[in-house]
This record gives structure tokens, sequence and C-alpha cells, in this order.
């Protein structure tokens, strides 16, 4: 199985300013990595796949990048409807995995 | 538009049964790959199974392997989880969640870009 460790846990961060949240494979996974965003109540929304793509309707302040083992997603300029949870998730091996997940909250 | 519509969830007593279903609509079912993925009460997200678009390849996490089954109609355009002797920590929200399309069940093009709402399942005596 491959592990995705997630850090940092919690992300404290003030409205516009910049968010940078990581996630590590324990293994390469190639680029075969996916981003989702999650708010109380609702179902997991795509934000980035293939470790650096935009999913359709995901502002351009979303931007991924890495590949192997190591990733990054980060939102340029934080707004209210971004505080959520963020879950990294590779899908190189058939069995799926996914990270712990950064909450990213209000400073 | 695409929409993937659980159903099934409920209370159970540990030991007993339940069958979920999900139904899909808005593309190609019959040429996707199809996930079930669940969220403990306040938890973070484990995937559960996938299976291929043809229903010739199915792969299960451990922590389910032997107890459930996934399964699909692609006449009735319906995927389904068998679940069998259902144990508390299987408690969770039960997603549904579109794959790839055609070929292999993970590799490129094989994130999950819909998602259904969710169906809970309470496993309690």
């Amino acid at each position: 199985e491959i592990v995705m460790t997630q850090s940092p846990a919690t992300l404290s961060v003030s409205p516009g300013e910049r968010a940078t949240l990581s996630c590590r494979a324990s293994q390469s996974v190639s680029s075969n990595l996916a981003w989702y965003q999650q708010k109380p109540g609702q179902a997991p929304r795509l934000v980035i796949y293939g470790a650096s793509t935009r999913a359709t309707g995901i502002p351009a302040r979303f931007s991924g990048s890495g590949s192997g083992t190591e990733f990054t997603l980060s939102i340029s300029s934080l707004q209210s409807e971004d505080f959520a949870i963020y879950y990294c998730q590779q899908y190189n091996n058939w069995l799926l995995t996914f990270g712990g997940g950064t909450k990213v909250e209000i400073k | 538009q695409v929409q993937l519509v659980e159903s099934g969830g409920g209370v159970v007593q540990p030991g007993r049964s339940l069958r979920l279903s999900c139904a899909a609509s808005g593309f190609s079912f019959s040429s996707y790959s199809m996930h079930w993925i669940r969220q403990a009460p306040g938890k973070g997200l484990e995937w559960v199974a996938v299976i291929s678009y043809d229903g010739g390849n199915k792969y299960y996490a451990d922590t389910v392997k032997g107890r459930f089954t996934i399964s699909r109609d692609n006449s009735q355009n319906t995927l389904y989880l068998q679940m069998n002797s259902l144990r508390e920590e299987d408690t969770a929200m039960y997603f549904c969640a579109r794959g790839g399309v055609s070929g292999e069940t993970y590799g490129p093009g094989n994130y999950n870009k819909y998602w259904g709402q969710g169906t809970l399942v309470t496993v309690s005596s």
C-alpha cells in the first residue's frame, strides 16, 4: 500500500494570504496525484488531477506541482470559500490511497 | 449533467448485511470504472473498492476484502456494494465515485471527477 502523508494537519491563514499544502507518497506515484476539497456535509470536489491540471471550474488561484513522491497544492490568495479540508489521493496503484487531509482554517 | 445518487444506507446490527446502490446518469456508465469510497464520522477518506467498466476486474481494500462485494449492472446504470458481516468500524458515509474511462482501474485518468452525495451506514447494536 502506498502511504500518503499530508502536512500540516491544520493551516491557519488570513483571507488574501497564500496557502501551501504538502503531500508526500511513500513510493513514486509518477504524476497520478489528485487533490480534493471537502466542506462540511458535502462530498469531496476534485481540484487538481495529474498533479498539476486544474479541474473544470476551479479558479486559477489554485495550482498544483510535483511528481514522484513530493507534491504541493498552492492557493495564491485565499478567499472565504476556500476554507475547507484538502485531501491528496494517489491513483497510480490499484489500491487507491488518500492522505489524512489538511484543514485550511481562517486565522 | 453527471449525477450519482446513492441509496440503501441505514442502521444495522453488527454481523448483519446491507446493500448499497448508486444510480448513475448523464454519462456513458458502461464506459467507466466505478469506486466506493467511505468516510467515518469526523475522519478522512478511505477507498473501499473499484470495479472496471465491464465488471471484469474488482479490487478491494484489505479492511473489507472477503466481506464486501462490488458489482454493477450496465443495463440499469447502477453500481452496487454488498456489505456482509458488518462491523462497528464500517460505520461511515459511503460515496460512489466515477473512475476512468475503459482500460485499467488505475493510472492516468483514474481520478474521481464526480462523486455522489453519499449514503450513511451506521453499524450498532
